[in-house]
């Protein structure tokens, strides 16, 4: 199993610009999530979906949005890319919710200039 | 509010040496409790958690972390340190199982093993 897949691994944008983050699971797992790193700041939950067709927003959903039309991708979209998106983004899948584990992508590093 | 505060940026290490990087946490039921750690350049992996039952919890790569409810803390432990344990560990819970609860993530804490 390749586990959690992301595509690409760095991009820059410019001010306005918009684009997509690719985030793929091959564990079969009905729970996604998307994560900002910023540095210092821990892991901050932008949108997670419960499975194919449910998505809900977390803690910093502002800028974001995403879909989930299978339940092996969860693609995160930044329609108008801001200074404040610069960040390394993380996504992650578990089999359950509560107390399961979850399984992190190797991350995509954006920088808006 | 649920929260959790991992009080040390950065804890450093002689090799052999017990390692403790600590973690407390404060939620309004039972917390979940998880430790993962973060290679350069890499995403998380789970190291272990604590979920019911035994209050010292064994994981991965020779870890463990004690649950003390009345000190509402988490702590991760290590027997003797290896040079390759150097890395960004996080903390997180969350509040019980409803669909309504969420996984909070500490700030991380940078442990360096020195030779």
């Amino acid at each position: 199993n390749a586990g959690v897949t992301q595509t690409p691994k760095f991009r820059i944008l410019k001010i306005g610009q918009s684009m997509t983050l690719q985030c793929t699971q091959d564990m079969n797992h009905n729970y996604m999530y998307w994560y900002r790193q910023d540095p210092g700041m821990g892991l901050k939950l932008i949108y997670y979906s419960v499975g194919a067709g449910i998505t809900d927003k977390g803690e910093v959903p502002n800028g974001y949005n995403v879909s989930r039309s299978t339940t092996e991708d969860f693609p995160l979209r930044l329609e108008l890319a801001a200074p404040s998106q610069t960040s390394v983004y993380f996504c992650a899948s578990s089999l359950l919710r509560g107390e399961d584990t979850q399984y992190f992508g190797p991350g995509t590093r954006l920088t808006v200039l | 509010a649920q929260s959790v505060a991992q009080p040390e940026d950065q804890v450093n290490v002689a090799e052999g040496n017990p390692l403790t990087v600590k973690c407390t946490y404060s939620v309004s039921g039972n917390p979940y409790l998880f430790w993962y750690v973060q290679y350069p350049n890499r995403g998380l992996q789970f190291l272990l958690k604590y979920i019911t039952g035994d209050n010292l919890v064994k994981g991965s790569y020779g870890f463990e972390a004690e649950f003390n409810k009345s000190q509402t803390s988490f702590h991760l432990k290590k027997p003797s340190a290896l040079v390759s344990d150097s890395a960004l560990y996080f903390c997180a819970v969350r509040d019980g199982y409803s669909s309504a609860s969420k996984i909070i993530f500490g700030s991380g804490t940078r442990l360096s093993i020195r030779p």
